[in-house]
This record gives structure tokens, sequence and C-alpha cells, in this order.
């Protein structure tokens, strides 16, 4: 398994500020993966970031928004700029099986709330 | 869009078995059923997955039909700390679309 920690593990934000979240595996990925869950709503794929390359976004997410780093094989950031209320969400990471299974490992979430 | 329907919510009483349903009938020959969990204010967890035959680890079964369309996910014997919202997602190689989920609640 991979254990997987967040920053900040919740915050609350003025509108068109930026925040910037963390996510720290114990050990080496390739993939990484970054959601978004809105209130009372089902998980949604913002990117995939995987180390070397930029990050592949889904429909509906540009890098303009969601800009991410992937430094090295152990972390990785995700900000959310200009914010508005309707960025008010759970952020999740997760990460794929460092030992090559097939499940993925998830963060305990940053819940951002914008103000 | 998710690929898979499930019941939005069901019902179980603690020391039953927890029979979760998901129908997938455009899932591919590549893709597999993955099932995930995700307690309240929680990351989601892994279940189990599979591809065509059924599948059993410490936490669940999973029963695949033989054409592949529908799935069942079986908690033996479910605890109230089984109360969670339950993914049941057809995907290939990690490309996870999550749905609605069922939310299942155990009760005493």
């Amino acid at each position: 398994s991979a254990v997987i920690s967040q920053k900040p593990s919740r915050d609350i934000c003025q509108r068109g500020t930026s925040l910037t979240i963390q996510c720290q595996v114990d050990s080496q990925v390739t993939m990484m993966f970054w959601y978004r869950q809105q209130p009372g709503q089902s998980l949604t794929l913002i990117a995939t970031a995987n180390q070397g390359s930029e990050a592949t976004y889904e429909s509906g997410f540009v890098i303009d928004k969601f800009p991410i780093s992937r430094p090295n094989l152990t972390f990785s950031t995700l900000t959310v700029s200009n914010m508005s209320p309707e960025d008010s969400s759970i952020y999740l990471c997760s990460v794929e099986d460092p030992k090559g299974g097939m499940e993925q490992f998830f963060g305990p979430g940053t819940r951002l709330t914008v103000l | 869009d998710a690929k898979t329907t499930q019941p939005t919510s069901m019902d179980c009483a603690e020391g039953r078995a927890a029979n979760l349903p998901c129908n997938h009938s455009t899932i591919s020959g590549n893709e597999y059923v993955y099932w995930y969990r995700q307690i309240h204010s929680q990351g989601p967890q892994y279940i189990i997955h599979g591809l065509k035959n059924n599948e059993t680890n410490e936490m669940a079964s999973l029963i695949i039909t033989e054409d592949r369309k529908s799935s069942t996910l079986i908690l033996p014997h479910a605890t109230l700390r089984d109360t969670a919202v339950y993914y049941c997602i057809s995907a290939g190689f990690q490309k996870l679309v999550f749905g609605t989920g069922t939310r299942l609640l155990v009760s005493p």
C-alpha cells in the first residue's frame, strides 16, 4: 500500500486568491492523480501528473486554473488559482500502487472553502 | 460520464450480508470492474477489482456475470463501520471515473 498525506487539511480563502495543495506519498510512484469532490457530489478527475512530463488535464479543467507540479516521484502540488466560491470542494490526490497493482490509494483530502 | 449505474441507497442489518449491485452494460473487453468505498470525510478506499472471474479478498467478494454487464459486491458480514458510499467503476488501467455510488447504511 501507499501512505499519502496532504497539506493543508482544510483552508478558508478569499475570492480571487490562490491556494497550493501539497501531496506527499511514502513510496516512489510514476502516476499521481488529482480529484475534486464538490459538496454532496462524487469525485471528478482533474488531471494526471506523471513525473517528468506535463500534467494531462481532463475535459473542463485547464492548466491556468489548476496548475500542477510534479518535481519528483513522491510529491505533487495542485494550485487552485483565482478562486471563486464555486471552487469550494474537497481536493484529493491519489497514486497508483507502488508495487504495480491495480488499485489507487487516496489521500485524506483538502477541504477548501472560498468566501 | 460514469459508465455504471447503481442504486442510490441500500440498508443492511449488522451481521448480515450486504449485496451491492452494479450495471456496466457498456464495459469494454479490456476494462476492469473496480469497487471503492468512501467513509464520511475520508478519501476513497480500494475494495476489490475483477476482469472476468469472481474475486474474493479479506474485505469482500466480487461476482461478475458471464456477459460482464453487471456485478455484485458482497460484504459477507456487514458491520457498522461498513456504512459508506460504495462506488462501482468500469475502467481501463488507472483511469477511474466515479459515478454517484450507493450509500450503504448498516444498522444495529
